[in-house]
Order: structure tokens, then C-alpha cells, then sequence
């Protein structure tokens, strides 16, 4: 168990709707990131939260969104929902102030099944 | 831009045998590199990682993998292989110089090992 939390495990939707996945880091982690892992394109960085505020932004669409609140846990938005975006996503947090030497830990993800 | 090949899709290997999953990288700067293992329908595990230092890392359940910095690749290794190793291997590589203060990874595609009995 690596301490970061994600819910729900499983999602089912339809085309066009809208999602919020959810995520809470390791205790005393600041940083949170989000990934997608689809069969066809391996794992993709989405997007980095540091302490409420965003870092970086990978191969995320602008149909999808996220942010970290004051308590630090993180919430990815997706929205207008195709069957394309149907995919694991994962999360990862990594230690307070850390430097790019320190791994991530991963959540157990969130299978996302759009119909 | 930073890139991770794990040339291999899939390694068969048996069990008691040595294992190598292979992964070459491409980063500006000094590298970074990391090994997770994903089991099925579970997160990645960290396994390993490369920061600087001796080009052998040793790291959790027995593996471990050499940096070879000319070759730039960081192949993950183990004497003797089990059946439970069996699983999705994912070499990753972040540049020591990311700037803006962000430290994602890039993954490769992930390599199968199958370790059979």
C-alpha cells in the first residue's frame, strides 16, 4: 500500500458526460500528479500540482481539468467524455519539497469505462 | 524532450533463471531513472533508481539494475527469477534540470515478464 488514495476504483459512463476523480496523497506529500494509461499510448503525464498550485501540464486535453485543495488532495475533472478517453487513471504524490530524484508513489487508480 | 525505449514487449524468462528487461533513455542533462512494477488491475511500485553514483542500484525484492551512461541505458536485472516477479515492468527518466519546478516522468511502454515455472 503506497498511502496515496484514489475513488471510486471503477467509473461507467456515457459519451458526454462529465467525471471527477479523486485523489489523496501520501500524508505530508505536496505534489500531485496525474496520469492516464491507455493500451495504446502507454503512460501519459497529465498534469502536476505543487501545494495548490499548478506545476506543469503534460498531453492533457482542454476538456479536462484539475486542482488541489487546502487540504492537498486533488481532483481531475473530465469532461464532454469521448470513448477515447476510456483509460486507468493514476495519480501520484511525491515528498514535500523534494527534488527530481525522488520517486513517485502511485494510487491504486481509477478505471474510467465511457460507453 | 525526454524518452524511454523499452525495446522489448514482452520477456520470457524461467524460473531460477536470471532476468534482463532492457530500457534506453534520451534527456537533456544528467538523468534521473526509475524502475516500477505494475501488477494486474494494481498502481505502479517503485522498484528502484538511478541518482548518481555507482552504476549499480540495488532496490527492492531482489532487483537491481546498471547505469551505463555511454549506452545511456538502465537495464533492470535479477539473478534469479521467481514466478511471483511475473508482472509489467516501466522504465521512467526525468531530467535533473526540469525547470519550472516540475518533476514528471516519462515512462516507456512497459515491458511483460512472464516467468514461468
Amino acid at each position: 500500500d503506497s498511502g496515496v488514495t484514489q475513488t471510486p476504483k471503477h467509473l461507467i459512463t456515457a459519451t458526454g458526460q462529465r467525471v471527477t476523480l479523486r485523489c489523496s496523497p501520501r500524508s505530508g506529500d505536496l505534489s500531485v500528479y496525474w496520469y492516464q494509461q491507455s493500451l495504446d499510448q502507454g503512460l501519459q503525464f497529465l498534469i502536476h500540482y505543487y501545494n495548490g498550485e499548478e506545476r506543469a501540464k503534460g498531453n492533457i486535453l482542454e476538456r479536462f481539468s484539475a486542482q488541489q485543495f487546502p487540504d492537498l488532495h486533488s481532483e481531475l475533472n473530465l469532461s464532454s467524455l469521448e470513448l477515447g478517453d476510456s483509460a486507468l487513471y493514476f495519480c501520484a504524490s511525491s515528498v514535500q519539497g523534494g527534488g527530481a530524484w525522488n520517486e513517485q508513489f502511485f494510487g491504486p487508480g481509477t478505471r474510467l469505462t465511457v460507453l | 524532450a525526454q524518452s524511454v525505449a523499452q525495446p522489448e514487449d514482452q520477456v520470457n524468462v524461467a524460473e531460477g533463471n536470471p532476468l534482463t528487461v532492457k530500457c534506453t533513455y534520451s534527456v537533456s542533462g544528467n538523468p534521473y531513472l526509475f524502475w516500477y512494477v505494475q501488477y494486474p488491475n494494481r498502481g505502479l511500485q517503485f522498484l528502484l533508481k538511478y541518482i548518481t553514483g555507482d552504476n549499480l542500484v540495488k532496490g527492492s525484492y531482489g532487483f537491481e539494475a546498471e547505469f551505463n551512461k555511454s549506452q545511456t541505458s538502465f537495464h533492470l536485472k535479477k539473478p534469479s527469477a521467481l514466478v511471483s516477479d511475473s508482472a509489467l515492468y516501466f522504465c521512467a527518466v526525468r531530467s535533473a534540470y526540469s525547470g519550472a519546478g516540475s518533476y514528471q516522468l516519462t515512462f516507456g511502454k512497459g515491458t511483460k515478464l512472464s516467468v514461468i515455472p
